[in-house]
């Protein structure tokens, strides 16, 4: 299985909603990341988990709240969001070894609307 | 301060030929990675190919190859016998750091590559 999965796939949601997104792969990847994506921009890296940890949080406002439940799951928990936080939500995994082309694999996104 | 460019924020191909996306970087790091990815509109990234600050050969991987030019801090993605499908936006990404085996990747702005039939 060399798949990473997301759902849902489309999400519209108002600004006092609390919604989740979700992520899944079973490469037995130890690293796993969320990205946001704006309309005809580069991925933007959010949240890094390694070994089920938080390793590094890029300043990301607290409406947005990662969590990783296990080695397979990552999870994104969004509340009171604003209709700028509308884009697209990228995870990924790779493996945490010291090989140097440890590339990251991507799940296909969710693409979230805030109204 | 920008750390990856890519010039061309589109480009326009005939159907067979061959493609060249531009990508320059900035590290003062002497190890570092560089990655290339596809994005078609579905919006997936699809990894295509790596390079590695220490490899001495240019990255191959079927019909896409690395010129990597190390001096000029160069690392231009080819693609030879371009198809249909090949219409995608690319980037260019470089490896910023470790933390904990995980990768912090930068990305450029993009190429949006449109092929003709």
């Amino acid at each position: 299985d060399t798949e990473v999965t997301q759902t849902p796939k489309h999400l519209v949601m108002g600004m006092t909603n609390k919604k989740s997104l979700k992520c899944e792969q079973h490469m037995g990847h130890r690293a796993m990341y969320w990205y946001k994506q704006k309309a005809k921009k580069p991925p933007e890296l959010m949240f890094v988990y390694s070994y089920e940890k938080l390793s590094i949080n890029e300043s990301v406002p607290s409406r947005f709240s990662p969590e990783c439940p296990n080695s397979s799951l990552l999870n994104l928990h969004l509340h009171a969001l604003q209709p700028e936080d509308s884009a697209l939500y990228l995870c990924a995994s790779s493996h945490p070894g010291l090989a140097h082309n440890n590339e990251q694999f991507f799940g296909p996104g969710t693409r979230l609307t805030v109204l | 301060a920008q750390k990856i460019t890519q010039t061309q924020p589109g480009m326009f191909v005939q159907e067979k030929e061959a493609v060249t996306l531009d990508c320059t970087y900035d590290t003062s790091d002497p190890s570092y990675g560089l990655f290339w990815y596809k994005q078609p509109s579905s919006g997936e990234m699809i990894f295509l190919i790596y390079q590695g600050s220490y490899d001495q050969q240019n990255a191959t991987e079927g019909r896409y190859s690395l010129n990597f030019q190390k001096a000029r801090k160069s690392a231009n993605l080819v693609i030879s016998a371009s198809q249909l499908g090949d219409s995608a936006m690319y980037f260019c990404a470089m490896r910023e750091g470790r933390i904990q085996g995980a990768q912090k990747l930068v990305f450029g702005q993009g190429t949006r590559l449109t092929i003709n039939p």
